[in-house]
């Protein structure tokens, strides 16, 4: 079956703009994960999002904010995009039904560059 | 709360050298632990897991065992290659955390011919 699916695989935005970052599940996956990811902070959780409502969030600001539609598919924004906000985006899927003994499978990412 | 501990190298070795890559954790009650492997460019790919005490994961000649009375979940594999050069992260799901995956900081391993 098909795999998750980030789009787009690279973005260079401007300071002070926002950004869309979308992801698509592996088929039957209801849970979306983000995860931030750069060379000082590893990978940084950022929300969880079962059934179109988020379940889980860590520890960003408001800047960072997330969606999910009945199709499972999800979506992240970044308003008033900072330098730092420079990284490697991730979605990961599961099923999502119980703790998460099986594990996530992953995009391969959005790159997002500040400039 | 949740952390996990691994050292950030990165580790170079020789093809078909052994390998360890220690990780450390720490959660309330009992988590799954997971060994993943992020290729250059890629996203991560799970590479094993131990979801109770004194469990065994392997997959490619990989393997870790769940110890808790040590907490701790460590990587080995008996004789690397040139195409095992990747990051490694270690990570734990504590049974509360429903899908919320803790991280170590990732080690990157450099296997020369």
């Amino acid at each position: 079956k098909a795999g998750v699916t980030q789009t787009p695989r690279y973005l260079i935005k401007t300071r002070g703009q926002q950004v869309t970052l979308s992801c698509s599940p592996i088929s039957g996956h209801r849970s979306v994960s983000w995860y931030q990811q750069t060379p000082g902070q590893g990978l940084q959780f950022l929300f969880e999002y079962f059934s179109e409502t988020q379940r889980n969030k860590g520890n960003f600001p408001g800047r960072f904010s997330g969606r999910q539609f009945s199709n499972s598919r999800s979506e992240m924004n970044v308003s008033t995009l900072e330098l730092g906000d420079s990284a490697l985006y991730l979605c990961a899927s599961s099923e999502g039904t119980a703790p998460i003994h099986y594990g996530y499978t992953f995009g391969s990412g959005t790159r997002l560059t500040v400039v | 709360g949740d952390s996990v501990t691994q050292m950030e190298g990165p580790v170079t070795l020789s093809e078909e050298a052994f390998l360890t890559i220690n990780c450390t954790y720490t959660a309330t009650g009992y988590p799954s632990l997971f060994w993943y492997v992020q290729y250059p460019g890629e996203g991560l790919q799970l590479l094993l897991k131990a979801t109770k005490a004194d469990d065994k994961g392997s997959n490619k000649g990989f393997e870790a065992t769940y110890r808790k009375e040590t907490t701790s979940f460590h990587l080995e594999k008996g004789s690397v290659q040139v195409s095992d050069s990747a990051v490694y992260f270690c990570a734990l799901s504590d049974e509360g955390g429903y899908q919320k995956v803790t991280f170590g900081i990732g080690t990157k391993l450099q296997v020369i011919p």
